[in-house]
Order: C-alpha cells, then sequence, then structure tokens
C-alpha cells in the first residue's frame, strides 16, 4: 500500500525558511516524481513542482522558481521541499502527492503539512 | 498559464439531488482533467482522471464529461457523505494548475 508521510506542521517568522519531508513507501521510489501542492486558507490549490525519484531531475512553477528546491534521499525513499523568504502569503497546508507512471496523475496524497508564516 | 474557472464557487443541495461543477479552460486541455473531492482537514482524493474515468471504489453516481473547453462534474442523486470541497486540475500543461473548488453543503 502506497503511503506518504510528511512532517509535522511549522511556524516560521517572515524572511525564514521552512524545509517539509516526505517519507514515501509502498511502491518503487525511482520510478515516479514526488510533487509539490499547497493550499491556502481561501485560495486555490498551487502546484510548486515536481522531483523524479531515481533521476533527481526537478520542474518548477515559475511563480516560485528561485525560492523553492527539491532534493531527494533514495536511499530513504523520502523527498524534501525546502521554501525560502517565508511571507505571510506562504501560509498554507503543502502536500507531497507521487506522480504518475502512466496511470492516472494524484492518487495518493500526504496528509500535509501546515506552515504558518507569522511574525 | 492554463487557467481554470470553476463554478460554482459554493452550493448547497438536498440529499438526493442531481448536482452539477463546471470547469472552463482557457485553452484546448485535450481532457487531460481531473476531479478530486476533499473532506475537511483531510487529503484530497481523486474521484475522476482523463475527464470521465471514474477511480475504482467511487460509486457510480459521480460522473465527468467535456464539451469543447468545458468540463462537467455531475453527482447524480447527492449523498450526505458528498459534501466537501470539489476541485479541477489540469495536466496537459506545466504548470498544472487547478480550479477554484466548490464548496457543498448539504441542506
Amino acid at each position: 500500500q502506497v503511503h506518504l508521510v510528511q512532517s509535522e506542521a511549522e511556524v516560521k517568522k517572515p524572511g525564514a525558511s521552512v524545509n517539509i519531508s516526505c517519507k514515501t513507501s509502498g511502491f518503487n521510489f525511482n520510478k515516479y516524481a514526488v510533487h509539490w501542492i499547497r493550499q491556502g486558507p481561501g485560495q486555490r490549490l498551487e502546484w510548486l513542482g515536481q522531483i523524479t525519484g531515481g533521476s533527481g531531475n526537478k520542474r518548477f512553477s515559475q511563480k516560485f522558481q528561485g525560492r523553492v528546491s527539491f532534493s531527494r534521499e533514495i536511499s530513504a525513499t523520502t523527498a524534501y521541499m525546502e521554501l525560502s523568504s517565508l511571507t505571510s502569503e506562504d501560509t498554507a497546508t503543502y502536500y507531497c502527492v507521487r506522480g504518475s507512471s502512466g496511470g492516472p496523475l494524484f492518487v495518493d496524497w500526504g496528509q500535509g503539512t501546515l506552515v504558518t508564516v507569522s511574525s | 498559464d492554463i487557467y481554470l474557472t470553476q463554478t460554482p464557487s459554493s452550493l448547497s443541495a438536498s440529499v438526493g439531488d442531481r448536482v452539477v461543477i463546471t470547469c472552463q479552460a482557457t485553452q484546448d486541455i485535450r481532457q487531460n482533467l481531473n476531479w478530486f473531492h476533499q473532506k475537511p482537514g483531510k487529503a484530497p482524493q481523486l474521484l475522476i482522471s482523463g475527464t470521465s474515468t471514474l477511480q475504482p471504489g467511487v460509486p457510480s453516481r459521480f460522473s465527468g464529461s467535456a464539451s469543447g473547453t468545458e468540463y462537467t462534474f455531475t453527482i447524480s442523486r447527492l449523498q450526505s457523505e458528498d459534501l466537501g470541497f470539489y476541485f479541477c486540475l489540469q495536466y496537459e500543461n506545466l504548470p498544472y494548475t487547478f480550479g477554484q473548488g466548490t464548496n457543498l453543503e448539504i441542506k
């Protein structure tokens, strides 16, 4: 069974960075991308980007490029996202989501990590 | 970027009602659209992929269709457990983009 388990909620001050982990299991980490999506209060969901487990190839939403970075630890089947220069507009729940290997996209989601940016 | 206009933003309906939600895309997305349901405090659940393919275990009262760049999601007979937030996703082009969502409440 596929699982994506994310790190706990974070409270950050404006200007800080946040790092979220996504521990995966139940599938071949090397063959899938892990995507990062956020859901802000009253906002539509936003796709931040993705990292492929095996190759480490990354794709970014232009909106976040330069401020977001993705990494992964293959042996631990874990993906990471770091978002820097936080503002109050980055307050949101961040999800890691398994990509597709030919099947439907975004079947499997992490439980979400709430990031609150407040002074 | 492809923009999805989802309507309505909220609706209230009774058990047994037919519910329709639409997503209008700003360009041809070749049926590369999914529909999700999210209950409060939970991660989204994929209901329909590729415009009209029901995911395993999803009740047949849910359906999806398209006409041109307008995509339609239908609940044929609303059940009480269907309350929550519904949204569409296009995956034709990067960045993947989402509709603004529909909050569905039960009368």
